[in-house]
């Protein structure tokens, strides 16, 4: 009964490779996001998607390319990864503004570490 | 635009006894939603309680009550009785409102929360 989850939840690369992360949420909510949480633990959001559509995309690198097939899932492909990249990502998501619930829900993360 | 802001890089507080984390916030908007999460050291980001601007009384959930002061822009954390699971990262949130159907949560720094026996 995840209500939000991401796979894989380690990752460990090497500079260059590409790779995906990949989530899922089954509570119906028609909003999703990715964040980043740097080594200092500070979140910042990355990209937020409504019902499969692009909503924001805060100047992210474009190595980093987002997916949403449907409005349950949201992938993040990484291109060409670099040391920087080293961090935990967040996904998570939340109902449509109109509900009147504005709480976003995380999955675990994702911890990727790029060698 | 909008910031959070917590002073506290840590804090410690004994078993069972109260404890408050600090958190202000600066925006223009009338409307704005305010967030509490928890990170344990397993990593997971736990949504803890939410503070709604035109909200007239202060949120609770069990031992978790948010403190807001609109005039201060302040949004304090309470926990009561402190039990050791609640040693943890705690960051206070803002939602940034964004355009169509979406927003964007700001956070703040983080507190790192001990309690001891």
């Amino acid at each position: 009964d995840t209500a939000v989850s991401q796979t894989p939840k380690y990752l460990v690369t090497q500079m260059g490779n590409d790779k995906s992360i990949k989530c899922e949420q089954n509570l119906g909510h028609d909003t999703m996001y990715w964040y980043k949480q740097d080594s200092k633990k500070f979140l910042k959001i990355m990209f937020s998607y409504n019902n499969k559509e692009l909503i924001i995309n805060e100047t992210v690198p474009n190595r980093f390319s987002p997916k949403s097939p449907d409005k349950a899932h949201l992938n993040l492909h990484i291109n060409s990864l670099e040391l920087g990249d080293s961090a935990v990502y967040f996904c998570a998501s939340s109902p449509n503004r109109e509900t009147g619930i504005e709480t976003q829900y995380f999955g675990p993360g994702t911890r990727l570490l790029v060698l | 635009a909008q910031k959070i802001t917590q002073t506290q890089p840590g804090m410690f507080v004994q078993e069972k006894e109260a404890v408050t984390l600090d958190c202000t916030y600066d925006t223009s908007d009338q409307s704005y939603g305010l967030f509490w999460y928890k990170q344990p050291s397993s990593g997971e980001m736990i949504f803890l309680i939410y503070q709604g601007s035109y909200d007239e009384q202060n949120a609770t959930e069990g031992r978790y009550s948010l403190n807001f002061q609109k005039a201060r822009k302040s949004a304090n954390l309470v926990i009561s009785a402190s039990q050791l699971g609640d040693s943890a990262m705690y960051f206070c949130a803002m939602r940034d409102p964004g355009s169509y159907n979406t927003d964007k949560l700001i956070f703040g720094t983080g507190t790192r929360l001990q309690v001891f026996p």
